[in-house]
């Protein structure tokens, strides 16, 4: 079972720094996460994905706890346009399956 | 712009008909994948196809089918339909190795009357 526990919603100011957590206690050594987002009317969109060690790209930041059994995905500074409800996925071992949670609703406050 | 299209955007039918749904991956991208999302059930994913051969198999009714053609497009057929497949069915793409990015498209929309 894949599953991840991620809060139900979260809200954060513009421009502040926002830290969505994620947990996934019962990870396997091969089990990869990956942070999808889904805005109002679009489909999902890639954000970022880990193993192990902690992860940067142009849009967030990845925190993988030592023990594997949590992870925070970190936006720098929230704009509007990062509003979106964001999923945690774990994919087992080499399946490229998405098993998408209920994710956690952004709200970003101007 | 995710580079992936779908065709149509909207889709407007009766009960007990059939409907084919279509996705242009992005250009590179082999494997292509199909997920439904309902207000019930949140998004779930469907079937996915790896340059012309099926690869992985998920929550798909008998009642739908998909395929991916030589020029990797795919469709995926949905027949005697229910009111229940009311739906946003999304198509990603990805280059189909595991753990790499899916990309998706912007979905189509398939109301049930």
């Amino acid at each position: 079972d894949a599953k991840t526990t991620q809060p139900n919603s979260m809200e954060s100011n513009e421009e502040e720094p926002v830290h969505l957590p994620c947990n996934h206690s019962t990870i396997s050594g091969t089990d990869y996460i990956h942070w999808y987002r889904q805005l109002p009317s679009q489909g999902p969109e890639y954000v970022i994905h880990g193993l192990t060690s902690n992860v940067n790209n142009r849009m967030a930041s990845l925190a993988i706890a030592e023990d594997r059994k949590s992870s925070t995905l970190i936006l720098h500074r929230a704009t509007l346009r990062d509003a979106a409800v964001y999923y945690c996925i774990r994919t087992q071992g080499g399946s490229e399956k998405l098993v998408f949670g209920k994710g956690t609703k952004l709200t970003v406050n101007p | 712009d995710s580079g992936v299209t779908q065709t149509p955007k909207h889709l407007i039918t009766a009960t007990g008909q059939r409907v084919t749904l279509r996705c242009s991956p992005r250009s590179g991208d082999l494997s292509v994948y199909w997920y439904q999302q309902s207000l019930d059930q949140g998004l779930q994913f469907l079937i996915q196809y790896y340059n012309g051969e099926e690869r992985a198999k998920g929550n798909i009714l008998e009642r739908f089918s998909a395929q991916q053609f030589p020029d990797l497009h795919s469709e995926l057929n949905l027949s005697s339909l229910e009111l229940g497949d009311s739906a946003l069915y999304f198509c990603a793409s990805s280059v189909g190795y595991s753990n790499q990015p899916q990309h998706f498209g912007d979905g189509t929309r398939l109301s049930i009357l």
